[in-house]
């Protein structure tokens, strides 16, 4: 089946640690994104990608980094600098070109991360 | 500058009556608009999206929405809410033609069903 695969699903960091989360898709898309989900709250864009070897920071990159090695993937680093990462992280991924039917952004299952 | 406002965080309805969640957006462009219903814990799954063709969009699990250009909205409904369909949602619209691969999310609508 195509789709979006994120691992783990649950993580925990010590004070200190660097993570990272890994993000997989067999969509052949060209456009990768992740996405930081607090409790009660929205989307907010940590980092993207529209080609393999390239990324942009989002709204909240400070903290993050990521690498864009393989089309199929894009794990996101979550650093010690990153004072407050307990969160729900959201890969997604999109065609990263227009057809008819526009271009369309789909979402992988999550993880969660808690600082202990 | 693109923008989503969905109207209400919360919306409460009873098993059996009707849907609405509202949307509006602000764009300088021709959008591309969309919702996603995200269950706790879990990804956000497509429901529907909008792309310029009919005004009236079909989606799944019987929900539908329907672009207002003149209204600058794009609410969604379903005209009989089951229990499975207690979720957030979300309404986004895409980028310009020049940037469609950035894409603008509302803040969600937590959707309550009573039984």
């Amino acid at each position: 089946d195509g789709g979006i695969t994120q691992s783990p699903k649950y993580l925990f960091r010590k004070e200190g640690q660097n993570v990272t989360l890994s993000c997989e898709q067999n969509l052949n898309h060209d456009a990768m994104y992740w996405y930081r989900q607090d409790p009660g709250q929205g989307l907010r864009l940590i980092y993207y990608s529209q080609i393999v070897n390239d990324f942009q920071k989002g709204d909240i990159a400070e903290g993050y980094s990521v690498s864009r090695e393989k089309k199929e993937s894009f794990p996101l680093t979550v650093t010690s600098a990153q004072k407050n990462p307990t969160a729900f992280y959201l890969c997604a991924s999109s065609p990263g070109h227009l057809d008819s039917g526009g271009n369309t952004i789909y979402f992988g299952e999550g993880s969660w991360l808690t600082v202990v | 500058a693109q923008s989503v406002t969905q109207l209400d965080s919360h919306v409460s309805v009873s098993e059996g009556t009707p849907v609405l969640l509202r949307c509006n957006y602000s764009s300088s462009y021709s959008p591309s608009l969309f919702w996603y219903v995200q269950h706790p814990n879990k990804g956000l799954q497509l429901l529907l999206k909008y792309t310029s063709a009919a005004t009236l969009v079909k989606g799944i699990n019987g929900f539908e929405a329907e672009f207002k250009k003149s209204e600058t909205s794009f609410h969604l409904t379903k005209p009989s809410a089951h229990m499975s369909d207690a979720a957030e949602y979300f309404c986004v619209v895409s980028g310009p033609l020049y940037n469609f691969n950035k894409f603008y999310f509302g803040s969600g609508t937590k959707l309550n069903v009573k039984p």
